[in-house]
């Protein structure tokens, strides 16, 4: 079975610290995704990533950025956290090319005071 | 920019009522997949069908896509407890590197 792991299920973190959040993949995934959900606005694409040290922006990447060093890890980075980061980080891995099903981690809810 | 967009936000049913959720999308897609998502969870993938399909079964889930309307419905038939949860449909425009997901009905089955 597929398993993608993220690092932690919850986190509080204070404004204006630098936040990592944390995703391995076992499936030797070439795209790996980082979403936020918040009630009422579904599923946001934060960044994606094709293949090692390649990323591409996706619908709302301000305020945030990313790692792939490894092919199986995906990192996503809170610069200086801020309190409209409160949410929920959802990770994401699939096979490429699209469109092949996503594999989702069990998430991380951030709450930023 | 949502693609897709879940119709109705909320539906509760009886156990053993079957239930259907509808998705609508604005631009021409190459699929469209369901996923379920259980409370504090992260996605589930449910089921695929592709633009040149109308109908697709797996188990007691029915998805059918019709490409002329930019619509598609999943219909989960013999409702169980275990199937509340909230529902998204997702699409990848043709030539998108990515899918665009709808912001979800929630299912809530009443024993």
């Amino acid at each position: 079975d597929v398993k993608v792991t993220q690092s932690s299920r919850y986190l509080v973190k204070r404004t204006g610290e630098k936040v990592f959040l944390e995703c391995v993949q076992d499936m030797d995934h070439e795209n790996m995704f980082w979403y936020r959900q918040d009630p009422g606005l579904g599923l946001r694409l934060i960044y994606f990533s094709y293949d090692v040290k390649m990323k591409e922006k996706g619908d709302i990447p301000e305020g945030y950025s990313v790692s792939r060093e490894k092919k199986e890890r995906f990192s996503l980075i809170l610069e200086s956290a801020s309190t409209n980061q409160t949410s929920m980080y959802l990770c994401a891995s699939s096979s490429r090319p699209l469109p092949y099903e996503q594999y989702f981690g069990p998430g991380t809810r951030l709450t930023v005071t | 920019s949502q693609q897709g967009e879940e119709d109705p936000q909320a539906l509760s049913i009886q156990e053993g009522e079957n239930a259907t959720m509808n998705c609508s999308y604005k631009t021409s897609i190459n699929n469209l997949q369901w996923y379920r998502q259980n409370s504090g969870r992260g996605l589930v993938h449910l089921i695929l069908i592709r633009s040149n399909e109308r109908e697709k079964h797996s188990g007691r889930l029915r998805v059918t896509l019709d490409t002329s309307k930019k619509s598609s419905s999943l219909l989960i038939t013999a409702s169980r407890a275990a199937d509340t949860a909230s529902y998204f449909c997702a699409t990848d425009a043709w030539g998108a590197q990515k899918l665009v997901f709808g912001q979800g009905t929630r299912l809530t089955i009443n024993p």
